[in-house]
């Protein structure tokens, strides 16, 4: 148990569907993340919260959108999605960002949302 | 040129033989460094986190950090078939920015 948890674990949509990606975590930190993971490539990066504010998008395309409600939870809403999305989308969260107060504490990560698009 | 490069591998040993893992870097504000090991089909998870130089040492696990060469290992001792995951090294600037940089992540396979 991480402290982190994504749901779901896997899922399979088509081009034209939308589905949300959920993050939770409960070790009471101020700053989430997400990345892509792909297959033989570093960890890339998507969105940075820090106490529910964006502070990062690193020209993730727009069929991506995040939404952080509290620092508890982060979501990742999908639409129109491409077959190059396919991957394993992690979240993450740290006591605060590396620029910030205990920002440089580790990084927890969930076990991901495997995504296949159809 | 990447702010971290590490060997993808695969990296395969017998078991009980001693692995090393390592990554270097380009910047020399990195001062703090992480392990995580990730088995397949799961995250990420935080093996060893270290500050500035030397060595920290954990049951079969040992980060050293070797700031005036840039270059940060994980030793793992008497490797067990458990041990088979991919490992990925990260850094922290301090005081800096949004984000962790990461390795691209080392293929280990601990043959019984």
């Amino acid at each position: 148990e991480t402290g982190v948890t994504q749901t779901p674990r896997h899922l399979v949509m088509g081009m034209t569907n939308k589905k949300s990606l959920k993050c939770e975590q409960h070790l009471g930190h101020n700053a989430m993340y997400w990345y892509k993971q792909s297959a033989k490539k570093p960890l890339e990066l998507m969105f940075v919260y820090s106490l529910e504010e964006r502070v990062e998008n690193n020209s993730v395309p727009s069929r991506f959108s995040p939404e952080c409600p509290n620092s508890s939870h982060l979501f990742l809403h999908l639409h129109t999605l491409q077959p190059e999305d396919s991957a394993l989308y992690l979240c993450a969260s740290s006591q605060d960002l590396p620029g910030r107060g205990w920002g440089n504490q580790p990084q927890h990560f969930g076990d991901g949302t495997r995504l296949s698009i159809l | 040129q990447k702010e971290v490069e590490q060997d993808p591998g695969p990296l395969s040993v017998p078991e009980g033989a001693i692995v090393s893992l390592n990554c270097t870097y380009s910047n020399s504000a990195f001062q703090y460094f992480m392990w995580y090991r990730q088995y397949s089909r799961k995250g990420p998870e935080l093996l060893m986190y270290t500050y500035s130089s030397g060595n920290k040492e954990d049951g079969r696990f040992t980060a050293q950090v070797d700031k005036s060469s840039k270059y940060i290992s994980l030793f793992i001792r008497d490797s067990q078939p458990s041990d088979s995951a991919t490992y990925l090294c990260a850094m922290i600037i301090p005081n800096t920015g949004n984000q962790f940089y990461f390795g691209t992540g080392t293929s280990l396979t601990v043959i019984p």
